[in-house]
Parts: C-alpha cells; sequence; structure tokens
C-alpha cells in the first residue's frame, strides 16, 4: 500500500497520560500535515512539515503539543498530560510542494481520553 | 480569515435521485478546492480537485463546479446510490497559506 498510514489506529488513555501517534507520508512527498477532528466538526490544521522543517503551526497547538519529522519522512505527534478535551480523531495527509498541491489523508488516530 | 460553510447539514434522499452539495468560501484567493467524503470512523477520500483556474472537474457520477468570484462551489451526485451515503467535506487552500481550510460537512443518507 502506497498511501498515507498512520499507527495506532485507535488509542485510549488516561487523564495525564503522554501518547504518541506517528505519520508514514506518500514516500515521494515532501509535506505532512496534522490536522484535528472532533465530532461532528471539519478537520481543523494543526502544523505542518516541508521534509524535516516546521513551518507553521496553529495557535491550536499547546505547549503540551509537539510534533516531529527528524528525517523528512514519517513524523510523529506527541500529546503531554492528555485531557480530556484531547479526545478527537488526529489526521495526517501529505503532499508535494507543487501545483495542485492536492492533500492525501491517512486513516487517522482516534484518541480517547478517560 | 478563510471561512467555508457548507449546506445543507444534512441530506436524506431516496435511491436514484440527482442531488447537489454546496460549499461558499469568503476568501476568492484559493490555490485549489477539494472536496472529500468520510464514513463513519474513517479518514479522509479525496474525491475531487478542483485548481483556482479551473470551473469544474468530473469523476464517474460525481461532478465538481467552483464559481471562484462568487466563492461557490457545487458537488453534484448523479444517480445516488446507498453506497454513497457518507459525509461530504469541502476544504480550500488560500494562497500564501499552505493548510486546508474545512467545513462542517453535509451528512448524505441514500435510503432505498
Amino acid at each position: 500500500d502506497t498511501g498515507v498510514s498512520q499507527d495506532p489506529r485507535h488509542k485510549i488513555t488516561k487523564r495525564g497520560q503522554n501518547v504518541t501517534f506517528r505519520c508514514d507520508p506518500i514516500s515521494e512527498h515532501n509535506r505532512l500535515y496534522w490536522y484535528r477532528q472532533t465530532l461532528g466538526q471539519g478537520p481543523e490544521f494543526l502544523t505542518y512539515f516541508q521534509n524535516e522543517a516546521q513551518l507553521e503551526k496553529s495557535r491550536l497547538l499547546s505547549d503540551r503539543f509537539s510534533a516531529e519529522r527528524p528525517k523528512g519522512s514519517f513524523s510523529t505527534l506527541e500529546i503531554q498530560r492528555t485531557e480530556q478535551g484531547d479526545s478527537a480523531m488526529y489526521l495526517c495527509a501529505s503532499s508535494l510542494v507543487e501545483l495542485p498541491y492536492e492533500q492525501y489523508f491517512g486513516p487517522g488516530t482516534r484518541l480517547t481520553v478517560t | 480569515k478563510q471561512e467555508v460553510t457548507q449546506i445543507p447539514a444534512a441530506l436524506s434522499v431516496p435511491e436514484g435521485e440527482n442531488l447537489v452539495l454546496n460549499c461558499s468560501f469568503t476568501d476568492s484567493a484559493i490555490y485549489n478546492l477539494q472536496w472529500f467524503r468520510q464514513d463513519p470512523g474513517k479518514g479522509l477520500t479525496s474525491l475531487l480537485l478542483i485548481q483556482s483556474s479551473q470551473r469544474e472537474q468530473t469523476s464517474g457520477r460525481l461532478n465538481a463546479s467552483l464559481d471562484k468570484s462568487s466563492g461557490r462551489s457545487t458537488l453534484y451526485i448523479a444517480a445516488s446510490q446507498p453506497g454513497d451515503s457518507a459525509t461530504y467535506l469541502c476544504a480550500v487552500m488560500t494562497r500564501n497559506t499552505d493548510k486546508l481550510i474545512f467545513g462542517t460537512g453535509t451528512r448524505l443518507q441514500v435510503f432505498p
């Protein structure tokens, strides 16, 4: 499968614990995005990378959130000291740095904080 | 600030009907507009992408149009089927940004 993959698909954690998600983009794509989607809403942008550089972070991304893309390939999103409000679907997407900038999404990681 | 609105929020139709989903956006300076399908609890599947220089795109029973000057796009689904039941999301990429701004989606149910 040459699409975007995410791991794990589901994560249940207790409030206060740390969690880490992984995203593997389409291999030739140099842009990688993270979005968050809560129930009944459209996805909201969190951050994105071009190669290994993190170029933009949303104000939604509090200090408890950190993302990395160390070698310009896969990316990780870590949430420290999780809160119930962090419960959401975390979506990863990738694209090329050229028109039409089409983004391809992975299956998402569903986080439930109890 | 770009805002994307989708109407209606939900739609229920009998099988075989042709239907139109609407998307509007406030800033017409866009690179592209994408329509996605999302099944419950799943990720997003890209349906159609229209570049800012284009007026429409077609894929099978789907046709998407773009009127950039009025800030509107429509997704036309011909001869709807129960398998089309899903949430349809519209998203735009505004010039000088590199992220998609999404609407809240239209939840479609097609019943036999």
